[in-house]
C-alpha cells in the first residue's frame, strides 16, 4: 500500500497548460481504469475533478481533462486560472481491493 | 441534496477509543459504497478504509488493520469508524465520503479532527 507518486509541486501562467502525473504500479494505476483527481483548495474538503481516469462529474469544466500511459496516469489543466491554485491529489484503486492516495500536488499559477 | 456530517472527534490519550459518526442526508446509505480518509495536519490524504454497499464487504489500510472498524447503520444513514488502541500517528481530520465508481469519491464531509496525544 504505497502511496502513489506525484511531483511535490507544479507552476504556470495564466492561460497556459501544465500537467500533474501520478506513477503507480500494476497493481494499481496500471491495473484498472480507475484513476481519480481531486483538488483541495485550503481549509476545504477534497472535490471531485476526474474519476474513471478520463471522466468529469457533472459541473467541472472540460478545462480538467485526464489520461493514462501504463503505470502513470495525468492530469491535464488547461487555460490556467488563477482560481485553480490548489493542491491536487491522484487515487487508484488497488488489487487489494483498497484505495491509495498520491502525495498530492502543489500548484500555483504564477 | 447530498450531505455528509461527521461527528465525534475530538483529542484523546495514546491507547484509548473513540468513535467517528457520518450522518449522510439526500441519497440511500446501502446503495453506496462509503470510506473514510483522513489527513494528518500539513499532509497528505490518507485512505482509511471503505466499506461496500453490501454492508459486508469492508477493507483497510494497514496500519489501522485491526484497530479500527468500519460499520454503518442503514437505519440511521449513519457510517461508522470505530477507533481503538488509538496512536499519536492517527491524529488527523477524518473525512466520510460516498463512492460512486470504484473509489472515485463525489461527496465529503467537512471533517472531524481527531488529536491523540498524552
Amino acid at each position: 500500500q504505497s502511496a502513489l507518486t506525484q511531483p511535490p509541486s507544479v507552476s504556470g501562467s495564466p492561460g497556459q497548460s501544465v500537467t500533474i502525473s501520478c506513477t503507480g504500479t500494476s497493481s494499481d494505476v496500471g491495473g484498472f481504469n480507475r484513476v481519480s483527481w481531486y483538488h483541495q483548495p485550503p481549509g476545504t474538503a477534497p472535490k471531485l475533478l476526474i474519476y474513471g481516469v478520463t471522466n468529469r462529474p457533472s459541473g467541472v469544466p472540460d478545462r480538467f481533462s485526464g489520461s493514462k500511459s501504463g503505470n502513470t496516469a495525468s492530469l491535464t489543466i488547461s487555460g490556467l486560472q488563477a482560481e485553480d491554485e490548489s493542491d491536487y491529489y491522484c487515487s487508484s484503486y488497488t488489487q487489494t481491493s483498497t484505495v491509495v492516495f498520491g502525495g498530492g500536488t502543489k500548484l500555483t499559477v504564477l | 441534496q447530498v450531505q455528509l456530517v461527521e461527528s465525534g472527534g475530538g483529542a484523546v490519550q495514546p491507547g484509548r477509543s473513540l468513535s467517528l459518526s457520518c450522518a449522510a442526508s439526500g441519497f440511500t446509505l446501502s446503495t453506496y459504497g462509503m470510506h473514510w480518509v483522513r489527513q494528518a495536519p500539513g499532509k497528505g490524504l490518507e485512505w482509511v478504509a471503505d466499506i461496500w454497499n453490501d454492508g459486508h464487504s469492508k477493507y483497510y489500510v494497514d496500519s489501522v488493520k485491526g484497530r479500527f472498524t468500519i460499520s454503518r447503520d442503514s437505519s440511521k444513514n449513519t457510517v461508522y469508524l470505530q477507533m481503538n488502541s488509538l496512536r499519536v500517528e492517527d491524529t488527523a481530520v477524518y473525512y466520510c465520503a460516498r463512492d460512486r465508481d470504484w473509489g472515485a469519491l463525489d461527496y465529503w464531509g467537512q471533517g472531524t479532527l481527531v488529536t491523540v496525544s498524552s
